[in-house]
């Protein structure tokens, strides 16, 4: 089974700030990464597929890159609207999520 | 409008058994795999169990393996979830989600249904 490792757990941000989130997979998943939004009581929503692909509907200030086993997602110039939890998911092999991580503000 | 309506859930004594439906609609079900996902209270998703378009591959998580069944019925546009054994730490939310494709990401998921495994 493929783990997915996803750092840091929550952070801080400030409206404006560029945050970043990390997932590294315990195997090469060959760039089968997507990252979701949830919040609170809500489903998840996928915003980025395969790396770097947005979603329809997903903000240009969303953006994700990585290869191999290392993967990014970043949020430039934060707002209200982006304070939720955000889970990456490998699709490599069946399907695997990070614990997630929580953005809050600061 | 894709959507996924879960229902079954409730609070289940350990040891019993439950079984979930999640009714779709807006697309054609028959073409799609499909999976449930669920979180425990204040924690994180996790991968459940996925089942090919035509109901012939099913894909457990090791947890669930022996205990939990995924199946469908494609006349009925309906998705299903059969859970035996229930332990306590099975108690989540468990939401119904389509695979874009097969077995890849999800790209549409229903609102979820809670499952309580308590005495």
């Amino acid at each position: 089974d493929i783990q997915m490792t996803q750092s840091p757990p929550s952070l801080s941000a400030s409206l404006g700030d560029k945050v970043t989130i990390t997932c590294q997979a315990s195997q090469n998943i060959n760039k089968y990464i997507a990252w979701y939004q949830q919040k609170p009581g809500k489903a998840p929503r996928l915003l980025i597929r395969y790396t770097s692909t947005l979603e329809l509907g997903t903000p240009s200030r969303f953006s994700g890159s990585g290869s191999g086993r290392d993967y990014s997602f970043s949020i430039s110039n934060v707002e209200s609207e982006d304070i939720a939890s955000y889970y990456c998911l490998q699709y490599d092999n069946l399907n695997t999520f990070g614990a997630g991580t929580k953005v809050e503000l600061k | 409008e894709v959507q996924l309506v879960e229902s079954g859930g409730g609070l289940v004594q350990p040891g019993r058994s439950l079984k979930l439906s999640c009714a779709a609609s807006g697309f054609t079900f028959s073409k799609y795999g499909m999976a449930w996902v669920c979180q425990a209270p204040t924690k994180g998703l996790e991968w459940v169990a996925s089942i090919s378009s035509g109901g012939g591959n099913t894909y457990y998580r090791d947890s669930v393996k022996g205990r939990f069944t995924i199946s469908r019925d494609n006349a009925k546009n309906t998705l299903y979830l059969q859970m035996d054994s229930l332990r306590s730490e099975d108690t989540a939310t468990y939401y119904c989600a389509r695979h874009r494709y097969t077995t890849d990401y999800f790209d549409y998921w229903g609102q979820g249904v809670m499952v309580t495994v308590s005495s």
